[in-house]
């Protein structure tokens, strides 16, 4: 059993274009998030989610758009893609309670030609 | 500003060749340090969470150790499956458990 899944793990795109990525987990766990992992491999937070409530939202263009419709759910919308949106993302969860690591899906590369 | 700086940014060792990955931190009151292991076309994988300075911990050839500044992931003669970019981050106190990460460290242990 995957603990969290992401799909699709691949997604080339043109530019302009509006996709959704999704992100699912059967941990338990209470929160949620995506991070975006540059070409530098350097991760970063985009948005974060506890019990579908969010709660950190970084310095993102307007474009990104999270929602959970429920506490084992976190997708991401993304309007009007540009070049510089190329990276891979990542859905990750944790547990606030026990203060857990995160526990990370496999990515989704996304290319905007 | 919290930030994360991991060194050196690329390590080749021969198997067998013990060495240490560096990660120098600055939190505003540290809530924990991670890190993870991530392989080519993979997510990062959780290896061990540190809370306090003096504080170790071990899996197989892997011990981490923590100080008020940095922390090392020492690995004891490595294999070449032990090739992969190790990331550390941070998490600070009364944080919503967002987690900064270091750029990470790429190793390459050649057979």
């Amino acid at each position: 059993d995957t603990a969290v899944s992401q799909t699709p793990k691949y997604l080339v795109t043109q530019m302009g274009n509006d996709k959704s990525i999704k992100c699912e987990q059967n941990l338990g766990h209470d929160t949620m998030y995506w991070y975006k992992q540059d070409s530098k491999k350097f991760l970063k937070i985009m948005f974060s989610y506890n019990n579908k409530e969010l709660i950190i939202n970084e310095t993102v263009p307007n474009r990104f758009s999270p929602k959970s419709p429920d506490k084992a759910h976190l997708n991401l919308h993304i309007n009007s893609l540009e070049l510089g949106d190329s990276a891979v993302y990542f859905c990750a969860s944790s547990s606030r309670q026990t203060g857990s690591g995160y526990t990370f899906g496999s990515g989704t590369r996304l290319t905007v030609v | 500003e919290d930030q994360v700086t991991q060194s050196p940014e690329a390590l080749r060792l021969q198997e067998g060749e013990s060495s240490s990955l560096n990660c120098s931190y600055t939190v505003s009151g540290l809530r924990g340090l991670f890190w993870y292991r991530q392989d080519p076309g993979k997510g990062p994988e959780f290896l061990f969470t540190l809370y306090s300075a003096g504080e170790e911990k071990e899996k197989e050839r892997l011990k981490a150790t923590l100080t008020k500044k940095e922390s090392f992931l020492h690995i004891t003669a490595p294999k070449p499956e032990d090739s992969a970019t190790y990331l550390c981050a941070v998490q600070a106190s009364g944080n919503t458990g967002k987690l900064i990460f270091g750029q990470g460290t790429t190793l390459q242990v050649k057979p």
